[in-house]
């Protein structure tokens, strides 16, 4: 299957600083990129739609000068938590599609952020 | 709008006994529907999906889920788990095209030796 890398796997990060975490396609070409936000014990929640060479397009009630999203090639995806604050702390989960045709997301194995 | 709904928060299964995770959903048109598997601060793993064809679905790990289009159902089953099955269970939905997958809110499996 398709592998999505993601990095860092744990961040550790003061209050006011910015976060950037990477996700690659590492074997296929990803065209549009998915951030997920997952807060413990909870389900899976999207926070935007990212697109190689155009703006992401966000979720309702996603902050977008917050979490700014950079989709500049076919294999990367950035996602920068800007100013973070402890409620950001959170477990973030990148995802790409192999095909629009075969359906299935392939999924990085998540960035835990922690904000002091 | 897409909506998947798991009714559980918790199931727990002896080992060897048969399992089931119970996921409905809505959709318009026809569902791309999905299964995957989540290990303590890991990302998710693909399990199995439906797309179109026949309704039993099978995938990895020995699981298969079942499409139940009157009932808008896609339940996991496995015929004998195993201890190490024990994680947390997503259903997702898409429609078609290059659309994100909405997910239910996750079923812990539990089986218990």
């Amino acid at each position: 299957g398709a592998v999505v890398s993601q990095h860092p796997s744990r961040v550790i990060c003061k209050s006011g600083t910015s976060v950037k975490i990477e996700c690659r396609s590492l074997d296929f070409q990803a065209t549009t990129m998915f951030w997920y936000r997952q807060f413990p014990k909870q389900s899976l929640m999207l926070m935007a739609t990212s697109n190689e060479g155009s703006k992401a397009t966000y979720e309702q009630g996603v902050e977008k000068d917050k979490f700014l999203i950079n989709h500049a090639s076919l294999t990367l995806s950035t996602l920068t938590v800007t100013s973070a604050h402890p409620e950001d702390s959170s477990f973030y989960i990148c995802s790409a599609s192999l095909s629009v045709n075969t359906g299935e997301l392939f999924f990085g194995e998540g960035s835990r952020l922690t904000v002091l | 709008a897409q909506s998947v709904a798991q009714p559980e928060d918790q199931v727990n299964v002896a080992e060897g006994n048969p399992l089931t995770v119970k996921c409905t959903y809505s959709v318009s048109g026809n569902p791309y529907l999905f299964w995957y598997v989540q290990y303590p601060n890991r990302g998710l793993q693909f399990l199995l999906k439906y797309i179109t064809g026949d309704n039993l679905v099978k995938g990895s790990y020995g699981f298969e889920a079942e499409f139940n289009k009157s009932q808008t159902s896609f339940h996991l089953k496995k015929p004998s788990a195993l201890v190490s099955d024990s994680a947390l269970y997503f259903c997702a939905v898409r429609g078609a095209g290059n659309t994100p997958l909405v997910f239910g809110k996750g079923t812990r499996l539990s089986v218990i030796a």
